[in-house]
């Protein structure tokens, strides 16, 4: 079964706009995070935000914000302000705390297109 | 933060050939190190996991004989692809973790750039 949902394979939003991406989850796990990471063309992965199963706030760092919504497990990305450097890959990720290596796994990412 | 090389950043080989991939922990020690794969337009993929020191664990699907992972200390691991064939092209990304205490919930993963793998 697949434990990150990315449903939006594609986004398209115009500079300075805010724009949403989904990510829905799946595990029977209490403890777990969930991480939103960037990938531009280059390949490296740019780590943004982060959020524990017991936050109780939503993370929030700089333009990104991250709206938790754990009845309905998901964990979309919230980027204010898109700006033209922002077109990038985009992945979902999360980490089991209580299996083997705590190992992350990711979604199939959704390609953000910001345009001018 | 946490600076995690790889070397090669990108590698052709002939077909049958092997190559490695090194994957260093600059800054910190790892603990476990990761190997993912990703093909073109694709997500990352979970290869295996290494612990410093011990034998790697590999996911469903990844055959150990062909890609082999050797974490020999706590700050490099490599990952040798045997009798290379183009199928095997892909970008490999490592990924370095060390555990601590306050730190289990956070974001202590941190990635190499990344090797692109070309066989010919």
């Amino acid at each position: 079964a697949q434990k990150i949902t990315q449903t939006q394979p594609g986004m398209f939003v115009q500079e300075k706009e805010a724009v949403t991406l989904d990510c829905t989850y799946d595990t029977s796990d209490q403890s777990y995070g969930l991480f939103w990471y960037k990938q531009p063309s280059s390949g490296e992965m740019i780590f943004l935000i982060y959020q524990g199963s017991y936050d109780e706030q939503n993370a929030t760092e700089g333009r990104y914000s991250l709206n938790f919504q754990k009845a309905r497990k998901s964990a979309n990305l919230v980027i204010s302000a898109s700006q033209l450097g922002d077109s990038a890959m985009y992945f979902c990720a999360m980490r089991e705390m209580n299996t083997g290596f705590q190992k992350l796994v990711f979604g199939t990412g959704t390609r953000l297109l910001v345009s001018p | 933060g946490a600076v995690v090389s790889q070397h090669p950043s990108w590698v052709i080989c002939k077909s049958g050939t092997s190559v490695k991939i090194e994957c260093r922990s600059l800054d910190f020690q790892a603990t476990t190190m990761f190997w993912y794969r990703q093909f073109p337009k694709q997500s990352l993929m979970l290869m295996a996991t290494s612990n410093e020191g011990s034998k790697a664990t590999y996911e469903q699907g990844v055959e150990k004989d062909k890609f082999l992972i050797n974490h020999a200390s706590l700050t490099l691991s490599t990952l040798t692809v045997t009798s290379a064939h183009p199928e095997d092209s892909s970008f490999y990304i490592c990924s370095a973790r060390t555990l601590g205490g306050e730190q289990r919930f956070s974001y202590e993963q941190y990635f190499g750039p990344g090797t692109r793998l070309t066989v010919t």
